[in-house]
């Protein structure tokens, strides 16, 4: 069974300039959250998806953005680039959310450095 | 809302001896509790979880933890350490939900 898959695995981009990173889940797993992962503020929830709709959200400007597709892949996106934005990405899926949930598989990430 | 605290940003070892890596929670429900390891340049690894049950929970790799309700404490522990244990490991709280919310980590690094 395939793990969680991100792409691209590495980014560089310009300040000003916008990304999108993909992330598609296990198989059969309808859940995807995203996480940003940054020397200074450690791991922080960005938001989760379910079922092609934002479910919970983190403490993050309107320029971090997300979907998730009938497929369950989702994309996340981020405008107007700033140097903190530069960090690790990390996407989790779990097959279903709520109290069963008991367990969240990690892709391997998408470094983004902003320069 | 959840809240977790890893005392210790960086633990030191020799090879063979006890790892001891703490964790304290905060959960305004019952929580679920993780440990997470992590490599450089990868995703995060699941070492073990509690949800319900048997409060201690024995994972992968020889490494176990133990859910002291008590103390709000999920310590992680490993009897004897192995220089592949060097890496980064993360305590985590959900609320039953899918959100989790990470400690800062500890890294740890074992000495030949």
């Amino acid at each position: 069974k395939a793990g969680v898959t991100q792409t691209p695995r590495y980014l560089i981009k310009t300040r000003g300039q916008q990304v999108t990173l993909s992330c598609s889940p296990i198989s059969g797993h309808r859940s995807v959250s995203w996480y940003q992962q940054t020397p200074g503020q450690g791991l922080q929830f960005l938001f989760e998806y379910f079922s092609e709709t934002q479910r919970n959200k983190g403490n993050f400007p309107g320029r971090f953005s997300g979907r998730q597709f009938s497929n369950s892949r989702s994309e996340m996106n981020v405008s107007t680039l700033e140097l903190g934005d530069s960090a690790l990405y990390l996407c989790a899926s779990s097959w279903v959310r709520g109290p069963k949930n008991t367990e969240a598989f990690f892709g391997q990430g998408t470094r983004l450095t902003v320069v | 809302a959840q809240s977790v605290t890893q005392l210790g940003s960086h633990v030191s070892v020799s090879e063979g001896a006890l790892v001891l890596l703490r964790c304290n929670y905060s959960s305004s429900v019952p929580p679920y509790l993780f440990w997470y390891v992590q490599y450089p340049n990868q995703g995060l690894q699941l070492l073990l979880k509690y949800t319900t049950g048997a409060t201690l929970v024995k994972g992968i790799n020889g490494f176990e933890a133990e859910f002291k309700k008590s103390e709000t404490s999920f310590h992680l522990t490993k009897p004897s350490a192995h220089m592949s244990d060097a890496a980064e490991y993360f305590c985590a709280v959900s609320g039953r939900g899918n959100k989790l919310v990470f400690g800062a980590g500890t890294i740890l690094r074992v000495k030949s």
